[in-house]
C-alpha cells in the first residue's frame, strides 16, 4: 500500500516568510508525528495527532510553529516568519499507535532552506 | 530526561562479518524500541521492532532486548555493502504523547 507521503520534497525560502509543509499518512493510521533533523543531528519530536487532536504542543520550538490536522488524515505544518536556524528536514510519521506498541513509518521528508 | 545514546562510531566491518550496534537506555518503564536504518539523504526506515526481554530475529537481522540492564542492541549478520548507513536506536516510552525518543545513530560502513 501507498506509504507516508509529504509535499513539498524540497523548500528554498527568504527569511520572514511562511512557509506550510504537508503530509500524507498511511491510510487507517490515526496517529501522526512531525520530527525535524537538522545537518548531522538527531530527530527532535515537535507535535503528535491523535485523530485531530494534539494534546501537547510543547515540541514545538517557538510559537512561529503551528500545526493542524483535519478529518483525521492530511496534516500542515505552517512556520511563520521563517528564520536561518529553521533550516532542516521536516519528517512525518504515522503509526497505529496501539497501547503494545508504536511502530512509526516515516514519509520521504522536506527538506527547508531558509535564505 | 529520558535519554538515547549509541555510540555514533564509525563501526567498520568487512563483507560477511556480524555487525553488532548497541543502545542504552534512561527509563526503565519503557516499553517498545525499535530500530531504523536510514541512508544518506534519506529519512528512516524501520527495519526491526522489539517488545519483550530476548531475541527477535529476521531474516539476517536479531534484535536484542535486555530491560534489565536497559539495553537493546541490533546483530546483522552476513553484513553486505548495501547495510552501511546510519542505524538509529528509538525508545517508546509509553504515555499518552506517543511520540519515540532517538538515539543519535551509529554509522555502519561495510567494506567490500
Amino acid at each position: 500500500g501507498a506509504g507516508v507521503s509529504q509535499s513539498p520534497s524540497n523548500k528554498v525560502t527568504e527569511k520572514g516568510k511562511d512557509v506550510e509543509l504537508r503530509c500524507d499518512p498511511i491510510s487507517g493510521h490515526t496517529a501522526l508525528y512531525w520530527y525535524r533533523q537538522s545537518l548531522g543531528q538527531g530527530l527532535e519530536f515537535l507535535i503528535y495527532f491523535q485523530g485531530n487532536s494534539a494534546p501537547d504542543k510543547s515540541g514545538l520550538p517557538s510559537d512561529r510553529f503551528s500545526a493542524e490536522r483535519t478529518g483525521g488524515s492530511v496534516s500542515t505544518l505552517t512556520i511563520q516568519r521563517t528564520q536561518q536556524e529553521d533550516s532542516a528536514v521536516y519528517l512525518c510519521a504515522s503509526s497505529l499507535f496501539t497501547s503494545g506498541g508504536n511502530e512509526q513509518y516515516f514519509g520521504p521528508g522536506t527538506r527547508l532552506t531558509v535564505t | 530526561q529520558k535519554e538515547v545514546e549509541q555510540n555514533s562510531g564509525p563501526l567498520s566491518v568487512p563483507e560477511g562479518a556480524i555487525a553488532s550496534l548497541n543502545c542504552t537506555y534512561s527509563d526503565r518503564g519503557s516499553q517498545s524500541f525499535f530500530w531504523y536504518r536510514q541512508y544518506s539523504g534519506k529519512s528512516p526506515e524501520l527495519i526491526m521492532f522489539i517488545y519483550s526481554n530476548g531475541d527477535k530475529e529476521d531474516g539476517r537481522f536479531t534484535a536484542q532486548l535486555n530491560k534489565a540492564s536497559q539495553y537493546v542492541s541490533l546483530l546483522i549478520r552476513d553484513s553486505q555493502p548495501s547495510d552501511s548507513a546510519t542505524y538509529l536506536c528509538a525508545v517508546y516510552y509509553g504515555g499518552s504523547q506517543g511520540n519515540l525518543i532517538f538515539g543519535k545513530g551509529t554509522k555502519l560502513s561495510v567494506k567490500p
